[in-house]
């Protein structure tokens, strides 16, 4: 039972470029949430995907747009690319938008110069 | 000021000792609350949830004390494998967001 994947497992971008990060959830699960974890922080939600809808979003600008796909994957999108946005970006997916549980992926490593 | 505060840390206790961490949290719409752990540079994984009542699993005890907002961890007989970051995290049920603490650093030491 595969647990939730994330690639890349790191990446390289300079200023003003963009970026896509992907994510498969764990078998059977249907919702997937983004979070921004920078160093010495905790993770940060940046939104939900629920039924190929963003259904929750937290205090992130519209450089930052997301996608569900009909066999539950996700992906986040960043535009116009910060030094500030150099961070681990971790998904988590969960059975349904209400569940507590949430399993994490590893995250990707973004490091923008 | 923050939605979810944590103990700054970092904690060094040796082997054996008893320590604990606090969290408190500012939305008092909160609903869930829980602990995950997070390894140097690997994903945040679920620890414990954490009960109105309090609740033990094994070595780790939990308690929420909804009128003063505040959510601690304990942890007994420290063992060296226990070195982590440990976050705080509480929810709104009925949203998607979870909102995280910054974590508190424990290393524990032979």
């Amino acid at each position: 039972d595969a647990g939730v994947t994330q690639s890349p497992t790191h990446l390289i971008k300079t200023r003003g470029q963009q970026v896509t990060l992907r994510c498969s959830p764990k078998s059977g699960h249907d919702t997937v949430s983004w979070y921004q974890q920078a160093l010495g922080q905790g993770p940060q939600f940046i939104f939900q995907y629920y039924e190929e809808e963003e259904r929750q979003r937290g205090n992130f600008p519209d450089r930052f747009s997301g996608h569900q796909f009909p066999n539950y994957s996700s992906e986040l999108n960043v535009n116009a690319l910060l030094l500030g946005d150099s961070a681990l970006y971790l998904c988590a997916s969960s059975l349904g938008p209400g569940e507590n549980i949430q399993y994490f992926g590893a995250g990707t490593r973004l490091s923008v110069l | 000021r923050k939605e979810v505060e944590q103990d700054p840390g970092p904690f060094n206790v040796p082997e054996g000792a008893t320590v604990a961490f606090n969290c408190t949290y500012s939305n008092s719409a909160s609903q869930s609350f829980f602990w995950y752990r997070q390894d140097c540079r690997k994903e945040p994984k679920l620890l414990m949830s954490v009960y109105s009542s309090g609740n033990e699993d094994g070595r780790f005890t939990a308690q929420l004390n909804r009128a003063s907002q505040y959510i601690s961890l304990l942890i007994r007989d420290s063992k060296l494998s226990d070195s982590a970051t440990y976050l705080c995290v509480v929810k709104n049920t009925n949203a998607g967001k979870s909102t995280f603490g910054d974590g508190t650093t424990l290393t524990v030491k032979p």
